[in-house]
C-alpha cells in the first residue's frame, strides 16, 4: 500500500510568511509525529497526535508552530510568522499504535526561509 | 535537553573496514531502535530491541541493548558503500526519542 506522504516537498518563504504543511499517513495508523531536522542532525520531536486523544504538543518550539489533525487521518503543521531559524527539513511519521510500533517516515518537506 | 547521545557523531571508513556507533542515555526505555537515513528521504527502521542484554543480527549488522536498557551499539562487520548515510538511534518511553545521529560515509 501507500506509504506516508507530505507536501510540498520544498517550500521557500520569506521571513514572516506563514507556511502549512500537510501529511498524509498510512490508512489506518492511529499514531502521527511530527519532527524537525537539522542538515545532517538527528530528529527534534514537535508534536504527536495518538487517536482521539489530546496531542502531546510538549515539542512546539514556539506559539508560532500548530498542527491539527483532522479525522484521525491527515495533519497540517502550520508556522505562523515564519523565521529564517525554522528553516529545516519537517519530517511526519505514523505508526500503528504508540510505543515500540516502528515509525514510517514520509520524505519531509524542506522549508527555506529567506 | 537530548536523552540520547550518539557517537561518533561523524565516521568516514574505506569499504571492508569494521565500525560501532553507540547510542547512550542515563535513562531507561522499555525499548530501543536503529533507523538508517538515506539524504532527501526519511529514516527507514532497521531493527528493535526490548529485552536488556539482547543482540540482533541483520547481515553485516549487529545490534546490542545494553543490560540496564540505557544504550545500545550498532557494529557494522566489512561495511559496503550501500551503507552510508545517517544513524539513529531511537528509546521510547511516555514519548519517542531520537538519538543526535552518527553519519557515515563507507568510501569505495
Amino acid at each position: 500500500g501507500a506509504g506516508v506522504s507530505q507536501s510540498p516537498s520544498n517550500k521557500v518563504t520569506e521571513k514572516g510568511k506563514d507556511v502549512e504543511l500537510r501529511c498524509d499517513p498510512i490508512s489506518g495508523h492511529t499514531a502521527l509525529y511530527w519532527y524537525r531536522q537539522s542538515l545532517g542532525q538527528g530528529l527534534e520531536f514537535l508534536i504527536y497526535f495518538q487517536g482521539n486523544s489530546a496531542p502531546d504538543k510538549s515539542g512546539l518550539p514556539s506559539d508560532r508552530f500548530s498542527a491539527e489533525r483532522t479525522g484521525g487521518s491527515v495533519s497540517t503543521l502550520t508556522i505562523q510568522r515564519t523565521q529564517q531559524e525554522d528553516s529545516a527539513v519537517y519530517l511526519c511519521a505514523s505508526s500503528l499504535m504508540q510505543g515500540a510500533s516502528e515509525q514510517y517516515f514520509g520524505p519531509g518537506t524542506r522549508l527555506t526561509v529567506t | 535537553t537530548q536523552l540520547l547521545e550518539q557517537s561518533p557523531q561523524f565516521l568516514s571508513i574505506q569499504e571492508g573496514e569494521n565500525l560501532t556507533v553507540y547510542c547512550n542515555s542515563s535513562s531507561v526505555f522499555s525499548s530501543l531502535q536503529w533507523y538508517r537515513q538515506e539524504p532527501g528521504e526519511g529514516p527507514v527502521l532497521l531493527v528493535t530491541v526490548v529485552t536488556g542484554g539482547e543482540v540482533k543480527k541483520l547481515k553485516r549488522l549487529t545490534f546490542q541493548f545494553g543490560d540496564a536498557r540505557k544504550d545500545s551499539s550498532l557494529h557494522i562487520t566489512a561495511a559496503q558503500t550501500g551503507y552510508t548515510g545517517l544513524y539513529l538511534c531511537a528509546g521510547t518511553g511516555n514519548q519517542f526519542y531520537f538519538g543526535t545521529g552518527t553519519s557515515l560515509t563507507v568510501i569505495p
